[in-house]
């Protein structure tokens, strides 16, 4: 069975750019989560999906950031203008029971 | 003051040392109790969960919960290079199910 997909596994790009990142989960799975990872911290979640619904996104910082899970699939997250603290791994993770999240690989983006 | 504390470490062990690996936390609320495994430049991938108090074992991993003092560890017996990883403890609550609260993660080294 393959696991979370994410593309691209890294980015890089200057302040004031805009960047996204895509997410296929484990096929079945109804939830679907998008973390940040700062170096040397754990993920922080940013938003969650249920099929198609945004159902905690209370982290997501709205000003710049953008989710969407069309189809209650695949999903993109999007950040429009890129700041130099938003350099960290966004981790997509999919589930479908409460205590078992499957992680992708993660997106390594560095914002110069 | 975060919801759940994680020894730092980082720890340094030989080989066939056996390892342990803390948290505490704040949130009363929280009954599930996972242990996720984080090698350099991957996504974390679920070691262990517990529902509530108790110890739960999986061969040389160990995982204990302790409601009461707020406080969970996991255990690695005979521990191997190949456990040199970050570990990260993370909990859920029923009332917010599917959010979970991680800690910042304990890196373990295991010297041949």
């Amino acid at each position: 069975e393959a696991g979370v997909v994410q593309s691209p596994r890294y980015k890089i790009i200057e302040k004031k750019q805009p960047v996204a990142f895509w997410c296929n989960p484990i096929s079945g799975h109804n939830t679907l989560y998008w973390y940040r990872q700062n170096l040397g911290q754990g993920p922080e979640l940013l938003i969650r999906y249920e099929n198609e619904e945004a159902v905690d996104d209370s982290q997501l910082p709205k000003d710049r950031f953008s989710a969407e899970r069309l189809k209650g699939v695949d999903s993109t997250l999007k950040i429009q203008p890129a700041e130099l603290g938003d350099s960290a791994v966004y981790l997509c993770a999919s589930s479908s029971s409460v205590d078992t999240q499957y992680f992708g690989p993660g997106t390594r983006l560095t914002v110069l | 003051q975060k919801e759940v504390e994680q020894d730092p470490g980082p720890l340094s062990v030989p080989e066939g040392a056996i390892v342990s690996l803390n948290c505490t936390y704040s949130n009363s609320a929280f009954q599930y109790f996972m242990w996720y495994r984080q090698y350099s430049r991957k996504g974390p991938e679920l070691l262990m969960y517990t529902y509530s108090s108790g110890n739960k074992e999986d061969g040389r991993f160990t995982a204990q919960v302790d409601k009461s003092s707020k406080y969970i560890s996991l255990f690695i017996r005979d521990s191997q290079p190949s456990d040199s990883a970050t570990y990260l403890c993370a909990m859920t609550s029923n009332t917010n199910a599917g959010k979970s609260t991680f800690g910042d993660g304990t890196t373990l080294t295991v010297k041949p």
